[in-house]
């Protein structure tokens, strides 16, 4: 099955440092890519909606000036988390979907820890 | 707007147990209908979906049924193993590739 992998699998920064997180399809080309953030034993929440060449399209209540993200190519999207606090802890998780299929492939996840 | 609710967890079962994970959605249109599972330090698995009422989604001993009727996609298995253990989310998409998630059931199979 298609492939996608996140970088850093795990990372902790102090607070106030930016953090920049890699998705990528390895094996196919994605027109959107979307990402999720997970809290401990909850759903994952929809950050935001990403399409190669656009701007992202941001969910209610996520502020698009803290987490940058950015589609430059089909197979990379990056998350960056700006000027990090320890309530921006949590688990992140990007997906990748093609058009006319149906479902998504996710990524592995990256555990932040903001001290 | 469109929402998912599962079944709260945890649920804990001996092996060789029945498993029944109840799904229920809210639609606007008619979505197609997804189990996700995430082991242990892994992430999301499509485990099996569904594209059209009365559909049918199966995948390793487990099965779940499009109930537009009744806006139920549950999921079952008739005999759980061990390795069984993770968390399941129900999760429907409009077509547009944006998911909608659950809160996710925790299942803990005991030997």
């Amino acid at each position: 099955g298609a492939v996608v992998s996140q970088h850093p699998s795990r990372v902790i920064c102090k607070s106030g440092t930016s953090v920049k997180i890699e998705c990528r399809s390895l094996d196919f080309q994605a027109t959107t890519m979307f990402w999720y953030r997970q809290f401990p034993k909850k759903s994952l929440m929809l950050m935001a909606t990403s399409n190669e060449g656009s701007k992202a399209t941001y969910e209610q209540g996520v502020e698009k000036d803290k987490f940058l993200i950015n589609h430059a190519s089909l197979t990379l999207s990056t998350l960056t988390v700006t000027s990090a606090h320890p309530e921006d802890s949590s688990f992140y998780i990007c997906s990748a979907h093609t058009s006319g299929e149906p479902k998504q492939f996710f990524g592995p996840g990256t555990r932040l820890t903001v001290l | 707007g469109d929402s998912v609710t599962q079944m709260e967890g945890p649920v804990t079962l001996s092996e060789e147990a029945f498993l029944t994970i109840n799904c229920t959605y809210t639609a606007t249109g008619y979505p197609s209908l997804f189990w996700y599972v995430q082991y242990p330090g892994e992430g999301l698995q499509l485990l099996l979906k569904a594209t059209k009422a009365d559909d049918k989604g199966s995948n390793k001993g487990f099965e779940a049924t499009y109930r537009k009727e009744t806006t139920s996609f549950h999921l079952e298995k008739g005999s759980v193993q061990v390795s069984d253990s993770a968390v399941y989310f129900c999760a429907l998409s409009d077509g547009g590739g944006k998911l909608i998630f659950g809160q996710g059931t925790e299942l803990s199979v005991k030997p």
